[in-house]
């Protein structure tokens, strides 16, 4: 069964404090992983797709990587408007067009 | 319009009511699909539909009835529903891959909130 955890539940950054937030995963041949944010009482928004270990995204003060178990979400000299749940999922080969599993996501919270 | 719509926002229903939840995407998307989203749980697929059809019904229990008359409309028909069915349910759209482009990039809308009493 495809299974992706995502670590820590919630971070609480300083404004420009660095950090990274994690994705392991377990899947029978990955199609893709794929990030999304979330905002309070709004749908999930796509960010990134990452299809092989060793791709890297980038987009602002985001950026992603993928390993053969795990993705990184590290998130450079963060804003406040950075505060969000990050969203991970993967896709399976094996599910044909059946889109995602999602993890439960980090809230992140970024404190001017 | 553009992006992925859903209506209500917010919905109050008793148990024993009878209502629906729209859904609109206006990016031409072949692919549709309806999760649900609860407190400290995962986004659950519900239902995905390709080209008007339903190809995924990820046991689902009867008391929620999906309808696509179109591949830019979905409905999500609700009836005796129970309280632990609270939660946020959202629309999403794609591209589906035998049209090109890529299923895991899924466009979503806000969401409805749904409370049962």
């Amino acid at each position: 069964e495809d299974q992706v955890t995502q670590s820590p539940e919630a971070l609480r950054l300083q404004e420009g404090e660095s950090s990274s937030l994690n994705c392991s995963y377990t899947v029978s041949g990955l199609r893709g992983l794929f990030w999304y944010r979330q905002d309070p009482g709004k749908g999930p928004e796509f960010l990134f797709t990452l299809y092989s270990a060793g791709e890297e995204k980038e987009k602002e003060r985001l950026k992603a990587t993928l390993t053969k178990k795990e993705s990184f979400l590290h998130i450079t000299a963060p804003k406040p408007e950075d505060s969000a749940t990050y969203l991970c999922a993967v896709q399976a080969f094996s599910s044909g067009n059946t889109p995602l599993v999602f993890g439960k996501g980090t809230r992140l919270s970024v404190i001017a | 319009e553009t992006g992925v719509t859903q209506t209500p926002r917010h919905l109050v229903m008793g148990m024993t009511n009878k209502k629906s939840l729209k859904c609109e995407q206006h990016l031409g998307h072949n692919a549709m699909y309806w999760y649900k989203q609860s407190a400290k749980k995962p986004l659950e697929l519900m239902f995905v539909y390709n080209f008007k059809e339903q190809t995924e019904n990820n046991s689902v229990p009867s008391r929620f009835s999906p309808e696509c008359p179109n591949s830019s409309h979905l409905f999500l028909h609700l009836h005796t529903l129970q309280p632990e069915d609270s939660a946020l349910y959202l629309c999403a759209s794609s591209q589906n891959p035998l049209a090109g482009g890529i299923t895991g990039e899924l466009f979503f809308g806000e969401g409805s909130r749904l409370t049962v009493l």
